[in-house]
């Protein structure tokens, strides 16, 4: 079965810093791929970085990128220059070849930006 | 704009009653899910349909149940059976790719009066 795990609950940053939320997975699947959503207080589910399990270079995406280690089985997401606004939940989440496009969520890291 | 549509935002249910959360979607995404949002745990799928009037049982249908009659629409039922139903419900779609991610609704929060 594939499992999500996120071990931080909470975390805390100031702005302009970088963060690292942790991500770690579980699966037996070759053939999967690693999402990273970020919720507001408004409930909303908004994607932010994708990387495939054959994908040789790690993801980015402005300010969003993804430390993928293989063999290690993690997946973290990195924020650089933190702003107030990325105070939100963060979701790490895995897709498989098996699953039907099924994505498997971790229970999330509550991140907030201080001044 | 395409995108996906839930509504009620907030919807109330006295015990014993029915209750039908609708999902509408312009995506042209042949996929579509609900997922169960309670605090601390995540999201939890209850049921999922890649294709139309198809639809396979998540990790926690019990409780729940769905149609698929059309492309675009994917209401979940809250039965009387489902005991604790207060939660936030996410509504999502997808092509049917493993490395094409969701797109997902704004929510209904119920709540059980």
């Amino acid at each position: 079965a594939q499992k999500i795990t996120q071990t931080q609950p909470g975390m805390f940053v100031q702005e302009k810093e970088a963060v690292t939320l942790d991500c770690t997975y579980d699966t037996s699947d070759p053939s999967y791929g690693l999402f990273w959503y970020k919720q507001p207080s408004s409930g909303e589910m908004i994607f932010l970085i994708y990387q495939g399990s054959y994908d040789q270079q790690n993801a980015t995406e402005g300010r969003y990128s993804l430390n993928f280690q293989k063999a290690r089985k993690s997946a973290n997401l990195v924020i650089s220059a933190s702003q107030l606004g990325d105070s939100a939940m963060y979701f790490c989440a895995m897709s498989h070849t098996g699953g039907g496009n099924k994505l498997t969520f971790g229970t999330g890291t509550q991140l907030k930006v201080e001044l | 704009d395409g995108g996906i549509t839930q509504s009620p935002k907030y919807l109330f249910r006295k015990e014993g009653q029915n209750v039908t959360l609708s999902c509408e979607q312009n995506l042209n995404h042949d996929a579509m899910y609900w997922y169960r949002q309670d605090p601390g745990q995540g999201l939890r799928l209850i049921y999922y349909s890649q294709i139309v009037n198809d639809f396979q049982k998540g990790d926690i249908a019990e409780g729940y149940s769905v149609s698929r009659e059309k492309k675009e629409s994917f209401p979940l039922t809250v039965t009387s059976a489902q005991k604790n139903p207060t939660a936030f419900y996410l509504c999502a779609s997808s092509r049917q790719a493993i490395n094409y991610g969701y797109t997902f609704g704004s929510g209904t929060r119920l709540t059980v009066v």
